[in-house]
């Protein structure tokens, strides 16, 4: 099945630095959603994605959907102590939009 | 709007034994999409309904079962229970297929 591959794993910053983290799949992704989870708590929606070459803004983040549909990044600017979680990349897989295939993470530490 | 509500939020099992857990989506949202999040395999999907019908169904064994009501509130079932599934169940919502909600998800441990 479809895979995406999300690097880094983890990512340890000092408050104020900017933050990039991307995911790639060698398959076609016609969405990418970018999720923050906290611990104990469900995955929660940051950005979607649903064009190649689209840059999508939410506050500090920004992300953007590869031209080669292969590829996404996000970006956090100015980061602060309430950044720190787990984030996601995800997108439709299987040819249903409604199954989503995520990717394993990125693990962010803010050290204040 | 409220958001997607999971129930209950912890549970603890034993071998063997089964579970139900429950799921309320986004009011209007008709699709429910279950997913296992464990450390070691990450967000995995389960099955999706739609208007009570099981539309998508990922890679699991046929202990994990589902269901949807006619309020598109959904339940999953586990029947005998094995200790590798414990795990985190999260249920999410959605009104278009691309974007989906999650809710808070129901912590399951088995010993």
């Amino acid at each position: 099945g479809q895979q995406l591959n999300q690097s880094p794993q983890s990512m340890f910053i000092q408050e104020g630095e900017d933050v990039s983290m991307n995911c790639t799949s060698s398959s076609i992704f016609n969405t990418w959603l970018w999720y923050k989870q906290d611990p104990g708590e469900g995955p929660v929606l940051l950005i979607a994605l649903y064009k190649a070459g689209e840059l999508t803004s939410n506050g500090r983040l920004t992300a953007q959907f590869g031209i080669t549909r292969k590829d996404s990044f996000l970006n956090i600017s100015a980061s602060i102590p309430s950044d720190v979680g787990i984030y996601f990349c995800a997108g439709p897989s299987g040819g249903s939009n409604y199954k989503l295939t995520f990717g394993k993470g990125t693990l962010l530490t803010v050290n204040p | 709007k409220a958001g997607v509500t999971q129930t209950p939020r912890y549970l603890i099992k034993t071998r063997g034994q089964q579970v139900t857990l429950s799921c309320s989506p986004i009011s209007g949202h008709r699709s429910v999409s279950w997913y296992q999040q464990t450390p070691g395999q990450g967000l995995q999907f389960l099955f999706e309904y739609f208007s009570e019908t099981q539309r998508n169904k990922g890679n699991f064994p046929g202990r994990f079962s589902g269901r949807q009501f006619s309020n598109s509130r959904s339940e999953m079932n586990v029947s005998t229970l094995e200790l590798g599934d414990s795990a985190l169940y999260l249920c999410a919502s959605s009104l278009t297929g691309n974007t989906q909600y999650f809710g808070p998800g129901t912590r399951l441990t088995v010993l």
